[in-house]
């Protein structure tokens, strides 16, 4: 039972130099979303697909791109990296469920991707 | 928009002793409250959650969590901590309308000595 798959799990990459963070789960989830953890700030949201088809931005959405492939993947795409870029990324997904009448969308999480842009 | 606040960012503690990890939230609108674990080096998994009701939530691995609506707080609670559950524990919001837009706290760094 993989759940929320990420990969690479480590890059190293050169300022100006451009990659694809790939997730993929297989939970059947309509929602999957894309943050960054620094130290000290928890996690920021930088963008969330609601549904197939449709992306939003997040908190800090500034020099990334995404692509919601399919139902299953949504990726990450840094067109240009910055050393501000340097971040733990998580990819998650989640699904509307009803819990004691509640509609709840509880999240889960991909082991992340450990970016350093030097 | 919904903010979330984590008092403390690193709390040591002896293995079976208590312990509260504190939240503050702020919003304007009725919220949903998460408290997510994140063991090194793996991704956060929820460890309770809070969408109405009883404001005392019951999670895994022994915490709970209870809501106060006056005090804007969502404290994490556990009567007696093992080696295990040193880990990052993470607090956070979403709005009832746009659960997809999450905010979490910076978290807390919770470190169990023998």
């Amino acid at each position: 039972n993989a759940g929320v798959t990420q990969t690479p799990k480590f890059q190293v990459l050169k300022t100006g130099q451009s990659m694809t963070l790939q997730c993929a789960q297989d939970m059947n989830h309509n929602s999957m979303y894309w943050y960054r953890q620094d130290p000290g700030m928890g996690l920021r949201l930088i963008y969330y697909s609601a549904s197939e088809g449709t992306t939003d931005k997040g908190e800090v959405p500034n020099g990334y791109n995404v692509s919601r492939l399919n139902k299953r993947e949504f990726s990450l795409r840094l067109e240009s990296a910055a050393p501000s870029q340097t971040s733990v990324y998580f990819c998650a997904s989640s699904s509307w469920s009803r819990d004691r009448g509640l509609a709840k969308n509880i999240q889960y999480f991909g082991a992340g991707t450990r970016l350093s842009v030097l | 928009a919904q903010s979330v606040t984590q008092l403390d960012s690193q709390v040591p503690v002896f293995e079976e002793a208590p312990v509260e990890l504190r939240c503050n939230y702020s919003s304007s609108v009725s919220v949903y409250l998460f408290w997510y674990v994140q063991y090194p080096n793996q991704g956060l998994q929820l460890l309770l959650k809070y969408l109405s009701g009883s404001t005392l939530v019951k999670g895994i691995n022994g915490f709970e969590a209870e809501f106060n609506k006056s005090q804007t707080s969502f404290h994490l609670r556990k009567p007696s901590v093992h080696i295990s559950d040193t880990a990052e524990y993470f607090c956070a919001v979403s709005v009832l309308w746009n659960n997809n837009d999450m905010r979490f706290g910076a978290g807390t760094r919770l470190t169990v000595k023998p």
